[in-house]
């Protein structure tokens, strides 16, 4: 079961900041929060993941609440070829040891002109 | 930077026969890699982890006699589905990841489209 919840659609216009929510309340606390996106019937792309601290990188921002409940990507400049399925992932350690990711539904962003 | 190919990209085969998916890391080597299926507007779920040079690891409710997968080589992984029917069809992933480490938790192909008929 996924560890995360997003909302399933979100708009945003092009060149604006698109701010895209997460949950994952039940994190433990050496489980990494990733974030990758996909575009229609291509593989997923890494943007960017974290602990606990805020995280930036040529992609995105990446903030983390206090108690590591929630976390928002963020997307400084969203362009049209923004517009793809982001998924909020958990990395988890399975019974023996291995790590794995635990995906949900995504959030479909638009980006609009 | 790291490349993971797949090939097909796409598929059609009849129902009952087999099929052979291929995953490659181009320019890294992958100890680990992973399979996952997406059906239509639906997540990616895991099917599989695979260590090279031992056997893969099934998630729960993925028949391992009928989704075979081999990972002989650290830049080699396959993903054969045996007597393939219509609800097989779906689209197929893998990834790996970087035996040297890195930030990245794994790199991902970019798909093959398997249609049963």
């Amino acid at each position: 079961d996924a560890k995360t919840t997003q909302p399933p659609s979100m708009d945003c216009a092009e060149g604006r900041a698109a701010n895209l929510p997460c949950n994952h309340s039940t994190i433990s606390g050496n489980e990494y929060v990733y974030w990758y996106r996909q575009i229609h019937s291509q593989g997923p792309q890494y943007i960017i993941h974290g602990l606990k601290n805020n995280e930036t990188n040529e992609m995105a921002s990446l903030i983390i609440t206090e108690d590591r409940k929630s976390s928002t990507l963020i997307l400084p400049h969203a362009t049209l070829r923004d517009t793809a399925v982001y998924y909020c992932i958990v990395r988890v350690y399975n019974a023996g040891n291995n790590r794995k990711l635990i995906w949900g539904l995504g959030t479909s962003l638009a980006v609009n002109p | 930077g790291a490349v993971v190919s797949q090939h097909p990209s796409w598929v059609i085969c009849k129902s009952g026969t087999s099929v052979k998916i291929e995953c490659r890391s181009l320019d890294f080597q992958a100890t680990t890699m992973f399979w996952y299926r997406q059906f239509p507007k639906q997540s990616l779920m895991l099917m599989a982890t695979s260590n090279e040079g031992s056997k893969a690891t099934y998630e729960q409710g993925v028949e391992k006699d009928k989704f075979l997968i081999n990972h002989a080589s650290l830049t080699l992984s396959t993903l054969t589905v045996t007597s393939a029917h219509p609800e097989d069809s779906s689209f197929y992933i893998c990834s790996a990841r970087d035996s040297k480490g890195g930030i990245y938790e794994q790199y991902f192909g970019p798909g093959t489209r398997l249609t049963v008929t």
